[in-house]
């Protein structure tokens, strides 16, 4: 049971902005610890597409951003692309559990 | 460039165990932690844990003490996985993906396929 929480799924129209909340405790992003976030395309591997809590590895498209805020997070897609249909997770560390712990990951639809 | 190259599926029978291996190139071996992460079928992502390749110390996440057991090869560049006495809920996706300074993980393997079943 993961300690970072994330809505099941969002969708839009191509061309709009979603975005996927990452609900934490003080013991992970309240307490200071950077939000990673991945994408993970069916049946690939997760790709590193946040990194910080707002910054883009080389390559990653710009459409791409994030910000955090307490002990949640968020990821914001614009621009939605059929491409960007895909998994998306949070990351942080959990002092608690001395443990790196992921969201639950939210499904990305494109309608 | 970076590549986390790993071993191909495989298919067990309960009690059975399995040796899974995780080949990096592309950058010094010791400076990069490597993990692993589990995913089940449907499901998300789960750390396992760490294997150090400066002092060959694992680190396991709780709920993956005892029956999993990292291991390290520096000359090969490569870490395991080993996993004893495999049960059906043991299936999964291992994926093993590099330490990133920030603590992420910035680089990740293809990932091998673990099903168990008699």
């Amino acid at each position: 049971q993961s300690v970072m929480t994330q809505p099941p799924s969002v969708s839009g129209a191509p061309g709009q902005r979603v975005t996927i909340s990452c609900t934490g405790s003080s013991s992970n992003l309240g307490a200071g610890y950077d939000v990673h976030w991945y994408q993970q395309l069916p049946g690939t591997a997760p790709k590193l597409l946040i990194y910080g809590n707002r910054n883009r590895p080389s390559g990653v498209a710009d459409r791409f951003s994030a910000s955090m805020s307490g002990t949640s997070a968020s990821l914001a897609i614009s621009g939605l692309q059929a491409e960007d249909e895909a998994e998306y997770y949070c990351q942080s560390y959990d002092s608690s559990l001395t443990a790196y712990v992921f969201g639950t990951g939210t499904k990305v639809t494109v309608l | 460039q970076v590549q986390l190259v790993q071993s191909g599926s495989e298919l067990k029978k309960p009690g059975a165990s399995v040796k899974l291996s995780c080949k990096a190139s592309g950058y010094t071996f010791s400076n990069y932690g490597l993990n692993w992460v589990r995913q089940a079928p449907g499901q998300g992502l789960e750390w396992m844990g760490w294997m150090n390749p400066n002092t060959g110390n694992p680190t396991y996440a709780q709920d993956f003490r005892g029956r999993f057991v990292f291991s390290l090869d520096t000359s090969v560049r490569t870490t395991y996985l080993h996993i004893s006495n495999l049960k059906a809920e043991d299936t999964a996706v291992y994926y093993c993906a590099r330490f990133h300074s920030t603590y992420n993980f910035d680089y990740w393997g293809q990932g091998t396929q673990v099903t168990v079943s008699s």
